[in-house]
Formats: structure tokens, sequence, C-alpha cells
């Protein structure tokens, strides 16, 4: 089955920096990526996602990048905000079944 | 994107009784729907696949005769975590899947068996 690998654990940031995420991914099959945000109690939310046939996608501050050749995925955040604080997931899929999560990174934005 | 909808958000119940979760879309049909299980500061975990009108389909390790699932409309599904114990405190998430791909999330189910 999947595997989804996630780096690193935790990362804090300095209010207007970047911050990046990377997961590899283990399923050569995996042909849609999408990255969750989960605050404290909460469920997570579906923030930008990506699919196999596409290498970037942007959302206003958030970007996704997609290797397929070297099976990684990884989000990027620009000018991060004190809001931006939280746990970050990614997940690999393929066709219609469950996810696969990443362990997950906890992002903390220092104001 | 799509409402997915869960009751209860929180229950707290004695060691071994039953509990059960519900999970439902609001606005689309699910023809699946995944139930996951988080603990604390981790990831969330598939526990079983349940797809309208079959049997769920159970992750290893996961006892298919603790945790119930039913999926019996296109829109509502049920967990039902029978004798319940404290081990199975958690919070428990379903998610529907609308298309082929994405995933909506319930807003989760903690759980604490006393």
């Amino acid at each position: 089955g999947e595997n989804v690998e996630q780096h690193p654990s935790t990362l804090s940031v300095q209010e207007g920096d970047s911050a990046v995420i990377k997961c590899t991914y283990s399923d050569s099959a995996s042909n849609y990526f999408p990255w969750y945000k989960q605050e404290l109690g909460k469920r997570p939310q579906l923030i930008i996602d990506i699919r196999s046939n596409v290498g970037e996608k942007k959302d206003q501050r958030i970007a996704v990048t997609l290797n397929k050749t070297a099976k990684h995925f990884s989000l990027h955040i620009t000018e991060t905000q004190p809001e931006d604080s939280a746990v970050y997931f990614c997940a690999g899929h393929t066709g219609r079944r469950a996810l696969t999560f990443g362990s997950g990174t906890r992002l903390q934005v220092q104001p | 994107g799509a409402v997915v909808s869960q009751h209860p958000s929180r229950v707290i119940c004695k060691s071994g009784t039953s509990v059960k979760i519900e999970c439902r879309s609001l606005d689309f049909q699910a023809t699946t729907m995944f139930w996951y299980r988080q603990f604390p500061k981790q990831s969330l975990m598939l526990m079983a696949t349940s797809n309208e009108g079959s049997k769920a389909t159970y992750e290893q390790g996961v006892e298919k005769d603790k945790f119930l699932i039913n999926h019996a409309s296109l829109t509502l599904s049920t967990l039902t975590v029978t004798s319940a114990h404290p081990e199975d405190s958690s919070f428990y998430i379903c998610g529907g899947q609308a298309d082929q791909e994405t995933q909506y999330f319930g807003p989760g189910t903690r759980l604490l068996v006393l």
C-alpha cells in the first residue's frame, strides 16, 4: 500500500517568512495529493491539492509542487501569518480509495 | 466545498457501554465514507472504508466486531463502538468522498471512555 512520509515534524518561522513542508510517497500509481490544515480540536480542512498531471499549483500565499519522478511533493506558504499556525498534513491517494496521511507538521508562526 | 456533519461532537461514557457516531453528507451523495481515528498529536489513521449498501472494509488491526459500521444510504454512515474501553478514547473523524478524489471531513467526535 501507499506510504507517505512528511518532514519536518515541527517548524517555527517568523511572521512574514516562508514555510516549506515536504512529503514523499511510495506508490507510483498515486495521482492525487491534497494538503490539509488542522487546528487544535477541529477537523482537517483542505487547503490545496494537486493532481499528477500538474507540476505546480498556486492559490494566493499557498503553493504546492509535485515531482512525479522523485515521488515527492511540497507545500509552500509565503508571507506567513500567526493564523497560519496549525498542523499540516499531506496525503496521497489512488483512485477511489482512502487517503494515506503523512505524520503531520506542526507549524508555529512567531509574531 | 461539500459539507459533512458528524454527531455527537463529544461523548463521555462508562467502560463497557456502546457509542454510536453518525456521519452525514449534507449536500452531496457520498457513495464512499471513510472512518479515521486520531490520537493526540498523531496523524489520522484509517479504520475502515464504508460503501453504501455493502459491508465495510476494515484496516488491519481494527476489530470489525468492535467497530460496527453501517452505510445504509448515500448520505448516512454510522460507527458504533461496542463495549468501549478507555483505550478507545480518541478523536473519530469521518470523511465523505464526493467525486473520485476529494474527501471532505466531518467535524469529528471526541470520545472519552471512563
